[in-house]
Formats: C-alpha cells, sequence, structure tokens
C-alpha cells in the first residue's frame, strides 16, 4: 500500500496564475483533509470531505477550492495564487466513525508563489 | 472555535535523558488528542493518541497524559535517543465522524549525544 500520495512534490508559480495539487489514498478511507503548514504555524486546516460527495471548510479556506473526485481521490485548487499561499501542503485521510481516528498524512506538496 | 498551545516550542535534551512536551486546548468538548512526529521534508506520523475517557496511555519508550480538568495533555519520552530528534506536534478534535484536527505550533526536540 502506497497510503497517501500527492504530486506535485515541488511547485513554483507566479501570481495571478492557477493550478491543482492531487492527492490520493489506497487505504479504503472516507474522509480526506488539506492542511497547510506555515513556519511557526504548525498545521491549518483548509477543507476537509467527510464521504464522496461531500466537502467542508475548515479553518483557512479562503482563496482554495476543492474537488473530491471519488472515494480515493481530492484535490486542492488555486485559482488565482498569491504570495500569502506559499507554503507547505499536506493532505490526509482517515477512517470515518462515531469519534475521531487516527489521520493519515502525504508527503506534502512544497509551494512557491512569487 | 478549538486553540492548542504547545510549549516548548525548542527542547534540547541529553541523549537517554527524558523528554516532556504541553499542550492546552481551550474547547471542554474536544475528546480526541493525538501526537504526531515530523522529520524533515516529510507528512506528521502518529506517534501516540488519548481519547477523553483516558488519564494515561503508554508505549514503549513513549506516553502521553491527559488532565480533562485543567484541559491539558503532555508526551512523555524517556530514554531519549538520537533518532528521536524531530518536530513533534500535539492536537485535539472535538467531535467524532470526519472533524479536522487543530494543531500546536510544534516543538523541535533536539537529542544531544
Amino acid at each position: 500500500n502506497a497510503g497517501v500520495t500527492q504530486t506535485p512534490k515541488f511547485q513554483v508559480l507566479k501570481t495571478g496564475q492557477s493550478m491543482t495539487l492531487q492527492c490520493a489514498q489506497d487505504m479504503n478511507h472516507n474522509s480526506m483533509y488539506w492542511y497547510r503548514q506555515d513556519p511557526g504555524m504548525g498545521l491549518r486546516l483548509i477543507y476537509y470531505s467527510a464521504s464522496e460527495g461531500t466537502t467542508d471548510k475548515g479553518e483557512v479556506p479562503n482563496g482554495y477550492n476543492v474537488s473530491r473526485l471519488n472515494k480515493r481521490e481530492f484535490s486542492l485548487r488555486l485559482e488565482s495564487a498569491a504570495p500569502s499561499q506559499t507554503s507547505v501542503y499536506f493532505c490526509a485521510s482517515s477512517e470515518f466513525g462515531a469519534v475521531a481516528n487516527e489521520q493519515f498524512f502525504g508527503p506534502g506538496t512544497r509551494l512557491t508563489v512569487l | 472555535g478549538e486553540n492548542v498551545e504547545q510549549h516548548p516550542s525548542t527542547l534540547s535534551v541529553q541523549e537517554g535523558d527524558s523528554a516532556v512536551i504541553k499542550c492546552t486546548y481551550s474547547d471542554s468538548a474536544s475528546n480526541y488528542f493525538p501526537w504526531y512526529k515530523q522529520e524533515l521534508g516529510k507528512g506528521p506520523q502518529l506517534i501516540i493518541d488519548i481519547r477523553s475517557n483516558v488519564g494515561e496511555k503508554k508505549d514503549q519508550r513513549i506516553a502521553v497524559t491527559l488532565n480533562k480538568t485543567a484541559k491539558h495533555f503532555s508526551l512523555h519520552i524517556t530514554e531519549t535517543q538520537p533518532e528521536d530528534s524531530a518536530v513533534y506536534f500535539c492536537a485535539a478534535s472535538t467531535g467524532g465522524g470526519a472533524d479536522g484536527l487543530t494543531f500546536g505550533k510544534g516543538t523541535h526536540l533536539i537529542i544531544q549525544p
């Protein structure tokens, strides 16, 4: 099992450009998440998807959109990138249950916006 | 919403000594408290977690304690080894289902040889 995979690993964009970060998991998890990690800030939740067909905003959703393509894949889109979106982006997945469960993280995408 | 505070931001200990990292949370409804280890250039990896109906949990050299009344929880690493050097994050979740995690800002643990 590959677990959670993310593409690309690195990306440099110019202000105003758009791009989509891809995430896939092979653990048959229902729930998936997108976080961003900035120096000294820990990880902050951008969007999440409890199950296929549903998405919800997290703590810092502005400037992002998401698509839950199917049970395996959850993508994050930046429509018009800004320097403030320079960050490392992590995708995670977990089992859906009555109580919170372990979240498994991907290796991250390092994004720089010039 | 939930707020998680983590201290210290940097911790340096001698190899073989113990390390303690502390976190506090604000939402009394939080019921799940995981600890993640992140090595340079990698994603966070769960090392131990605890639920609100348990006061302490241990896994070999790692233990976590939870004080619901005071709303704080701590990570204890005994007999530290060089491979324990990493950034450690505490987190909290208030709900079930698919609720996301609220993370602390991290502790950079340095094991001195």
